[in-house]
């Protein structure tokens, strides 16, 4: 999707590690925000951010943290991955919430 | 939870027919937006209506909000087999958040 891009597309880890992963856009827009995608569920805000170094969280927040040290980039870390953050991690963007989003491409993350 | 909730969850049609999709939502809203999902993809906006607003159109989309009711429809007329996605409702409350309905998966057979 143009102008935001999402890092790794797809990605494999072991219970209890770590996993970062990177949204990054050339649109210079204000909000950024990370989903997950689970079947029967929708989508589901983890966090977001307004601006550097603001973010809140959303309504499944818990095990996920994130950090936005510039504007292009918005990065999701899973502190210790568990079976059930299993998802497809969706990044949007967006200038002003009230006129829509623009969404990544995802990244399936598979915790085993 | 203040999702919107999409029905039916599952529709499939005949390429020419028309489709249509309801949303549901719980509290009052200042916009109502719909979304394309096409497998293994992104979202992509469709169309936004606002809370003032009753009927909206886009090419071959129509879309209706009702807010004494709180529930919004999408119709897609003269469908196509590229219509072929899920399709999601995503309801926007004042703030910077939007929160999405399951989503209704439409199949268009050619």
């Amino acid at each position: 999707d143009a102008g935001i891009t999402q890092s790794p597309r797809h990605k494999v880890t072991e219970t209890g590690t770590p996993v970062t992963l990177r949204c990054h856009q050339t649109e210079n827009h204000r909000y950024m925000y990370w989903y997950r995608q689970d079947p029967g569920h929708g989508l589901r805000l983890i966090h977001y951010s307004y601006g550097v170094k603001d973010t809140d969280k959303g309504e499944v927040s818990d095990g996920y943290s994130v950090s936005r040290s510039k504007t292009e980039d918005f990065l999701l870390t899973l502190e210790s991955a568990t079976s059930s953050q299993t998802s497809v991690y969706f990044c949007a963007i967006s200038d002003d919430p009230q006129h829509g989003y623009t969404f990544g491409s995802g990244t399936r993350l598979t915790v085993v | 939870s203040q999702q919107g909730e999409e029905d039916p969850q599952a529709l499939s049609i005949q390429e020419g027919e028309n489709a249509t999709m309801n949303c549901s939502y719980k509290t009052s809203i200042n916009n109502l937006q719909w979304y394309r999902q096409n497998s293994g993809r992104g979202l992509v906006h469709l169309i936004l209506i606002r809370s003032n607003e009753r009927e909206k159109h886009s090419g071959r989309l129509r879309v209706t909000l009702d807010t004494s009711k709180k529930s919004s429809s999408l119709l897609i007329t003269a469908s196509r087999a590229a219509d072929t996605a899920s399709y999601f409702c995503a309801t926007v409350f004042t703030g910077n958040q939007f929160y999405f309905g399951t989503g209704t998966s439409l199949t268009v057979i050619p």
